[in-house]
């Protein structure tokens, strides 16, 4: 059965106190893993597309990494402003549907 | 990447009542898909909207209670009918932009009283 598991649930880290957050999926022939930040009130908000292992993408103080099992979501230097709801989900080779993982809740403090 | 403008962003409805959300899409698009997010969960996929054929509906959810029109590329609805509590959630509309990933709008939180 594809499943997709986060961890942790919740990460509380001082400002600038770097960390990752884990995505674990199994799925017959991955497509792709994506993550999202979502905050509250608001829909998902798209940050990466991964495609194959090996493969990383960044953006400002985010960097995505893929393995055959496992994506994680490294954030460098973190500002309060990146607390939010970091959501991963996977596509299947065999069809669109996403899988979505339950979210990581990330808190930053000042 | 696509706007999707989704309205109403919130409401707050009698039990047993219905109500429609909207979706209006800046391009066109061939798939919308419509989720629902209940409170401190993930989410969930309800159905599938092609236009010009029946929407596709997930184990779990029925035309019935969740009808959906498609009447161009570009606009979608979503009803939930005969409303009870347990219908309290987000909802999001949704569409597939390739390399930008899929492209929600910003939810309607639906409070059933």
């Amino acid at each position: 059965e594809d499943q997709v598991t986060q961890s942790p649930e919740a990460l509380r880290l001082q400002e600038g106190e770097s960390s990752s957050l884990n995505c674990s999926y199994t799925v017959s022939g991955l497509r792709g893993l994506f993550w999202y930040r979502q905050d509250p009130g608001k829909g998902p908000e798209f940050l990466f597309t991964l495609y194959s292992a090996g493969e990383e993408k960044e953006k400002e103080r985010l960097k995505a990494t893929l393995t055959k099992k496992e994506s994680f979501l490294h954030i460098t230097a973190p500002k309060p402003e990146d607390s939010a709801t970091y959501l991963c989900a996977v596509q299947a080779s065999s069809n669109y549907q996403l899988i979505w993982g339950a979210g990581t809740k990330l808190i930053i403090k000042p | 990447s696509a706007v999707i403008s989704q309205k109403p962003s919130r409401d707050i409805c009698q039990r047993g009542t219905s109500l429609t959300i909207q979706c209006q899409v800046d391009s066109q698009v061939t798939m919308m898909f419509w989720y629902r997010q209940q409170p401190g969960q993930s989410l969930t996929l309800i159905a599938t909207a092609n236009q010009g054929s029946e929407a596709t509906y997930e184990s779990g959810f029925v035309i019935d209670k969740f009808p959906i029109s498609r009447p161009n590329l570009t606009f979608s609805t979503l009803t939930v009918s005969n409303m009870s509590p347990e219908d309290s959630s987000i909802y999001l509309c949704s569409v597939d932009q390739a390399s930008y990933g899929y492209t929600f709008g910003s939810g309607t939180r639906l409070t059933v009283v």
